[in-house]
């Protein structure tokens, strides 16, 4: 049973509008979450991470809001570029145990 | 120089052959993770190895045997392996203790 998860396997989206990734996880034990972008025959790369005591983060364009009710966090991209075409990863962690990746979203930013 | 290079970064082995996958960082980092990433699924954590010292082994069959011989050099040496194998192996360093992963470019490994 997976515990974080990512039901969209792919996202189209026009350029210059919002696109917003979801993630979903099962374990309330998880207090650290982050988002990880992956170009083709690269690694996966850190984008950016919200611990639980927060509700939202910022960094530029990208912003990632929690709802520890729900269980979700969703990644917001705006203005989209054709650059952040990619697979976007999300991750759950909380101490001492390790990180547990969802299946990915691929993005493609239509320019 | 990349922060966590992998070598061979595509790899083709029978059933019967021996192999090695190397992973060396440049980062100073003290932890290091080897991932399966099969398609469509999720990274799959195989091995831990915290200051050298194997910390995590999630159920991986023996046909896969990690060394971290130093903090910056892993190698996962691959024997006798299964067709359903075939996956993207990817290696990543941390620092202990910090949450962020740094990961490598991956080896393809396509078993016949």
């Amino acid at each position: 049973d997976q515990q974080v998860k990512q039901n969209s396997p792919s996202l189209s989206v026009q350029e210059g509008r919002i696109s917003i990734l979801n993630c979903d996880y099962t374990n309330s034990m998880f207090d650290y979450f982050l988002w990880y972008k992956k170009y083709p025959a690269e690694g996966p790369t850190f984008l950016i991470s919200i611990s639980s005591i927060k509700d939202k983060n910022e960094d530029g364009r990208f912003t990632v809001f929690l709802n520890k009710s729900a269980k979700h966090l969703s990644l917001h991209i705006v203005p989209s570029q054709p650059g952040d075409s990619a697979v976007y990863f999300c991750a759950a962690y909380y101490y001492g145990q390790n990180f547990v990746f969802g299946p990915g979203t691929r993005l493609s930013v239509l320019p | 120089e990349t922060g966590v290079t992998q070598t061979p970064r595509h790899l083709v082995m029978g059933m019967t052959n021996k192999k090695s996958l190397k992973c060396e960082q440049h980062l100073g980092h003290n932890a290091m993770y080897w991932y399966k990433q099969s398609a469509k699924k999720p990274l799959e954590l195989m091995f831990v190895y915290n200051f050298k010292e194997q910390t995590e082994n999630n159920s991986v069959p023996s046909r896969f045997s990690p060394e971290c011989p130093n903090s910056s050099h892993l190698f996962l040496h691959l024997h006798t392996l299964q067709p359903e194998d075939s996956a993207l192996y990817l290696c990543a360093s941390s620092q202990a203790g910090e949450e962020v992963q740094y990961f490598g470019a991956g080896t393809r490994l396509s078993v016949l």
